[in-house]
């Protein structure tokens, strides 16, 4: 599976409260992404990262911020979480040594937050 | 924007029958991608099609690209209950963009 570990696994909140969740990968990639997946909509980017601080907004970025301080780790934050915001969150990256060669990604065990 | 749409939504099929689900692009793709994702995990990549016509086999699975790279099927001979699940194709311009997917049950 790539390397790749999401945590928390499972969440539950309430509406107006912060909430980060995390990707954590060990083999270096450059790029990283967040997706989000809903009934209906299937998997919809959020924001991605091709290396350190570098980053960029997605399909649905409202309501959503991320950061990249290492290269091994890529936050998904709420800053201030909604109902709409009820979903599985998928990170995924692409391969180092295969970006420019191919796009497939690889994704992590996901993220199932609840907002209530 | 650039727009994926996949057909159908969800298939039921009996053991053994075949499965065919069809994805379409607004615009010109550099490649397109396919994932499966089993109930309650995550999309694991599938196989990659990049030229025009391109028709690749795994095992029972059947994938084609259409010649002016807008349009893919994926196709199963002879479902078994470990197909189960949903598939999913992506087309790339840059980023991915997927489908919504097709979901796949299989009776036994």
């Amino acid at each position: 599976d790539a390397g790749i570990t999401q945590s928390p696994r499972h969440k539950v909140t309430e509406t107006g409260t912060p909430v980060t969740l995390r990707c954590h990968q060990t083999e270096n990639h450059r790029y990283m992404y967040w997706y989000r997946q809903d009934p209906g909509h299937g998997l919809r980017l959020i924001h991605y990262s091709y290396g350190v601080k570098d980053t960029d907004k997605g399909e649905v970025s409202d309501g959503y911020s991320v950061s990249r301080s290492k290269t091994e780790d890529f936050l998904l934050t709420l800053e201030s979480a909604t109902s709409s915001q009820t979903s599985v969150y998928f990170c995924a990256i692409l391969p180092a040594g295969l970006a420019g060669l191919t796009d497939t990604q690889y994704f992590g065990p996901g993220t199932r937050l609840t907002v209530l | 924007g650039q727009q994926v749409m996949q057909i159908p939504q969800y298939q039921h099929v009996q053991e053994g029958e075949d499965f065919t689900t069809y994805c379409n692009s607004s615009t010109t793709l550099s490649n397109i991608q396919w994932y499966k994702q089993r109930p309650g995990g995550h999309p694991v990549f599938l196989i990659q099609l990049v030229k025009s016509g391109e028709v690749k086999k795994q095992k029972r699975l059947t994938f084609q690209f259409g010649e002016a790279k807008k349009n893919s099927s994926l196709h199963i001979t002879a479902t078994q209950t470990t197909d189960v699940g949903t598939y999913f194709c992506a087309g790339s311009q840059g980023n991915l963009i997927f489908g919504k997917g097709t979901k796949l049950s299989v009776k036994p």
